[in-house]
């Protein structure tokens, strides 16, 4: 069975820096698809990127970017330019790709990480 | 667009009762799930339905069950609520229950069991 890992708990940045959460995974699967989710004080789950397996290039949405290391099964978010608001738990997770796996095809997620975005 | 909505918010059970968590999607997903949501823990799976008219079991199915009632809607029940069910529950749905389809979740159930 996959397995994802957020080993930091928590990180503090500063409005308007850069910083990178990170997360590994161990999977034995070629094809997959692995995402980054934020969950807000509201509690909202808002899906923030996500990144195919098979395509080298890393995914960018605004603010937002991966390095996504296939080999090393790592798969880090960059967030640039921080603001109040990127204030949330991020949640890490795994999903297979391609037809139906049954019980695999499911999200399974790492524990998170707590980031405060200071003022 | 309301998306996934989750009935009730809230909710506080004293240990053996029974309760069911509403579900229900207007973007007229086939795939539903539902999560729990723990202190330092992920989400975990508890069931899912990949189509109407079937269910399966996730990670954590023991002490819950599911009705897919119809297309929109996917009801988790405790029939004996027990405090370790204490937790957090979120509902989400996909067009299709393959990772091309990003799951959308709902806004979570904070279920409290004495």
């Amino acid at each position: 069975a996959q397995t994802v890992t957020q080993s930091q708990p928590e990180m503090s940045v500063q409005e308007a820096e850069t910083v990178t959460l990170s997360c590994t995974y161990d999977t034995s699967e070629n094809n997959y698809y692995l995402f980054w989710y934020k969950q807000p004080p509201s509690r909202q789950m808002i899906l923030v990127i996500r990144q195919e397996a098979y395509k080298q290039q890393n995914a960018t949405e605004n603010r937002f970017s991966v390095n996504f290391q296939k080999a090393a099964k790592s798969f880090s978010l960059k967030i640039s330019d921080s603001q109040l608001g990127d204030t949330a738990m991020y949640f890490c997770a795994f999903m297979y790709s391609g037809l139906w796996h049954g019980a695999n095809s499911k999200l399974t997620f790492g524990k998170g990480i707590t980031l405060s975005v200071r003022p | 667009n309301a998306g996934v909505t989750q009935t009730p918010k809230f909710q506080v059970l004293k240990t053996g009762q029974s309760m069911t968590l509403q579900c229900a999607q207007d973007m007229n997903h086939n795939s539903m799930y539902w999560y729990r949501q723990d202190p330092g823990m992920g989400l975990r799976l508890i069931y899912y339905s990949a189509s109407e008219g079937t269910t399966d079991k996730g990670e954590v199915p023991n002490g819950y069950n599911v009705s897919r009632l119809n297309k929109r809607e996917f009801s988790l029940r405790l029939e004996s609520a027990a405090p370790s069910q204490t937790s957090v529950y979120f509902c989400a749905s996909s067009e299709q229950g393959t990772a091309f389809w990003p799951q959308h979740f709902g806004d979570g159930t904070r279920l409290s069991i004495l």
